[in-house]
């Protein structure tokens, strides 16, 4: 079983939907958690952290369930320039990732 | 200020040749990353170093990969010899300072094998 686990996707969207992504993970002892963007041929950065509360920036809402051991990226009212694919990374003294979902946002 | 440094970008080898890639960290970053990203196995965690020192080396793939982190500002990841299943974007990330949690990516060296 791998350590983060993510549906692939593709998601392909119209614009303004609302599109939700999960990620599991094996490790319960994770100690913090975050989605970061990929777009095509370019490194990850960093879109946002993961709190044990739930945290909301803007268009985008990350939450953490630590009993079930996932996490979630809310995307609402989505825009083309959302196109990427969504990396979800836990981290137990090291950064594990997941293998990203593809977000495809059309016209 | 500048970010991760990577080089080669681009990278075209032989397969038997050595390959080495190189990394700068940002300054003050006292943790380095090495991935590996292909499109089957996605975002791989080669190696980590905390302090220059190589904490976790379990996802390196076998003896024909080699990682050193001889100081704080660099970092090489050594292919000897090289095969075409390594052909892949490798990059290299830092974290640390007040920072912390958040992995700073260089832009990638992206290798070919034929």
């Amino acid at each position: 079983r791998k350590e983060v686990e993510q549906d692939p996707g593709p998601f392909n969207v119209p614009e303004g939907a609302t599109v939700a992504f999960n990620c599991t993970y094996s490790n319960s002892a994770s100690q913090s958690f975050f989605w970061y963007r990929q777009d095509c041929r370019k490194e990850p950065k960093l879109l946002m952290s993961v709190y044990s509360s739930g945290n909301e920036d803007g268009r985008f809402t990350a939450q953490l369930n630590r009993a079930s051991q996932y996490i979630s990226l809310l995307i609402r009212d989505s825009k083309l320039s959302d196109s990427a694919t969504y990396l979800c990374v836990v981290n137990y003294n090291d950064m594990r990732f997941g293998a990203g979902t593809r977000l495809t946002v059309k016209p | 200020d500048a970010g991760v440094i990577q080089s080669p970008r681009h990278e075209v080898t032989e397969m038997g040749q050595e390959v080495t890639l190189r990394c700068k960290p940002i300054s003050g970053h006292n943790s380095l990353f090495w991935y590996r990203q292909t499109m089957m196995r996605g975002l791989e965690l080669l190696i980590y170093f905390n302090n220059n020192v190589p904490i976790d080396d379990s996802g390196m793939p076998e003896d024909r990969f080699s990682a050193k982190m001889p100081n704080a500002s660099f970092s090489t990841l050594k292919i000897q010899p090289s095969e075409p299943r390594d052909s892949a974007v490798y990059f290299c990330a830092s974290t640390g300072g007040k920072n912390t949690g958040e992995l700073f990516f260089g832009e990638g060296s992206r290798l070919t094998v034929l």
